[in-house]
């Protein structure tokens, strides 16, 4: 079935400094969503994004859909102690109905004030 | 977007008892719901897709008799848990959402099973 990977597991960043997560899927994607998860929380939507290359930006966050629609990656800038949390990605299935997601691993961000 | 209320949010119960699961739809006529479980510092794990007025469609190992989904209308799924164990003991949460959109999340349920 499909898998979704994504890298690293755990990212400790020094506040002010920048960081990646990767995301890698086995199979290509409709869409690819990004949500993040405090501890205790709930997923909360981040971004989509549907289109081959497509990049987007939400303040000190860029988002990147790969040409082949089969990964993706969330760089974030100048890292702030409220970016703490896990980031995960999630693919959106082809032949699914309604929104079903196959989830990454995450990224647990801790962030060294 | 969709507003989703799940209840309860924490339940404790002693183990062989069956836990039922609530997954509102407030303002989203959902036809599809999807059940997810999440044990600590891992990742979501998609159960099982809720379809309203029929079977649910549950991922490969999951087991349906032990984990029980009813969508009897377009704003409401539960999830029963059945003769739960200990190892049943996980974050459980629903979402709904159109195809190729955001998924919106209940707040989910931990459960804790004695």
């Amino acid at each position: 079935g499909q898998q979704v990977m994504q890298i690293p597991q755990y990212q400790h960043v020094q506040e002010g400094e920048d960081f990646t997560t990767y995301c890698n899927s086995s199979t290509t994607l409709s869409n690819i969503q990004w949500y993040k998860q405090r501890p205790g929380g709930h997923p909360v939507f981040l971004i989509q994004l549907v289109k081959s290359g497509e990049v987007k930006k939400q303040k000190r966050l860029t988002f990147q859909f790969g040409e082949a629609k089969k990964n993706s990656s969330l760089h974030i800038t100048a890292t702030q102690t409220t970016d703490v949390g896990t980031y995960f990605c999630a693919g959106g299935r082809i032949k699914a109905a309604g929104n079903k997601l196959t989830f990454g691993g995450g990224t647990r961000v801790l962030v060294k004030p | 977007g969709a507003v989703v209320s799940q209840h309860p949010s924490r339940v404790i119960c002693k183990s062989g008892t069956s836990v039922k699961i609530e997954c509102r739809s407030l303002d989203f006529q959902a036809t599809t719901m999807f059940w997810y479980r999440q044990f600590p510092k891992q990742s979501l794990m998609l159960m099982a897709t809720s379809n309203e007025g029929s079977k649910a469609t549950y991922e490969q190992g999951v087991e349906k008799d032990k984990f029980l989904i009813n969508h009897a209308s377009l704003t409401l799924s539960t999830l029963t848990v059945t003769s739960a164990h200990p190892e049943d003991s996980s974050f459980y949460i629903c979402s709904v959402g159109q195809k190729n959109t955001e998924a919106f999340f209940g707040q989910g349920t931990r459960l804790t099973v004695v």
